[in-house]
């Protein structure tokens, strides 16, 4: 079983809907948790961390269930602008180790949002 | 400006044709690492850096190698290209902060082609 998984989508909405992605991980000493924003054929960039009591910035809430292992991302009336692909991300814990410091990508969420 | 640089941004080149992709951050970040993305797989960690002179394996390593001989540079060589290792190179370095990965700033990216 991959480490995170996402849905792959896409996801095609409409200008003003509410969409919801969900990302599952299967380590559960997993420690922090993000999700980034890709723009076609452009590097990954930080849209949010995600925090245990659930983080909300804008239009987007973020939260983390530890109990289910997943952790979610809200959009709310969505824009134009919001089309792209959503990647979830899980980091191990840290330790005094110096190995296995793998970070894990979800493969994305592709969101389109339709005029 | 904090920022990871990538160098070359786009390359051609031949199989076997050894070739250095070089990775920079100046942010005195501890972690780098290296991905690749390829469609439908998203993103596949190659070697990841905890600091100088500690690397680790990541998801797809063969035919990699990287080294970090100082904190800011971790260059990935391809001691012999395949034309399997077309793909879009990524680096990407953050820092660790009370016992938690903060976020992960990655560089713009590198296309390579291997003929």
């Amino acid at each position: 079983r991959k480490e995170v998984e996402q849905d792959p989508g896409p996801f095609n909405v409409p200008e003003g809907a509410t969409v919801a992605f969900n990302c599952t991980y299967s380590n559960s000493a997993s420690q922090s948790f993000f999700w980034y924003r890709q723009d076609c054929r452009k590097e990954p960039k930080l849209l949010m961390s995600v925090y245990s009591s659930g983080n909300e910035d804008g239009r987007f809430t973020a939260q983390l269930n530890r109990a289910s292992q997943y952790i979610s991302l809200l959009i709310r009336d969505s824009k134009l602008s919001d089309s792209a692909t959503y990647l979830c991300v899980v980091t191990p814990k840290i330790t005094n180790s110096n190995s296995g410091y793998a970070l894990n990508f979800g493969k994305g969420t592709s969101l389109l949002v339709t005029p | 400006e904090a920022q990871v640089t990538q160098n070359p941004r786009y390359l051609i080149t031949v199989t076997g044709k050894k070739l250095t992709v070089t990775c920079s951050q100046n942010m005195n970040h501890e972690y780098m690492s290296w991905y690749r993305q390829d469609p439908g797989l998203g993103l596949r960690q190659i070697y990841y850096s905890m600091n100088v002179e500690v690397t680790d394996k990541g998801d797809v390593p063969e035919g990699y190698k990287v080294s970090r001989k100082e904190k800011r540079n971790f260059p990935l060589i391809l001691e012999s290209p395949s034309p399997n290792q077309t793909s879009l190179y990524f680096c990407a370095s953050s820092l660790s902060r009370q016992g938690v990965w903060e976020t992960q700033y990655f560089g713009p990216g590198t296309r390579l082609l291997v003929l």
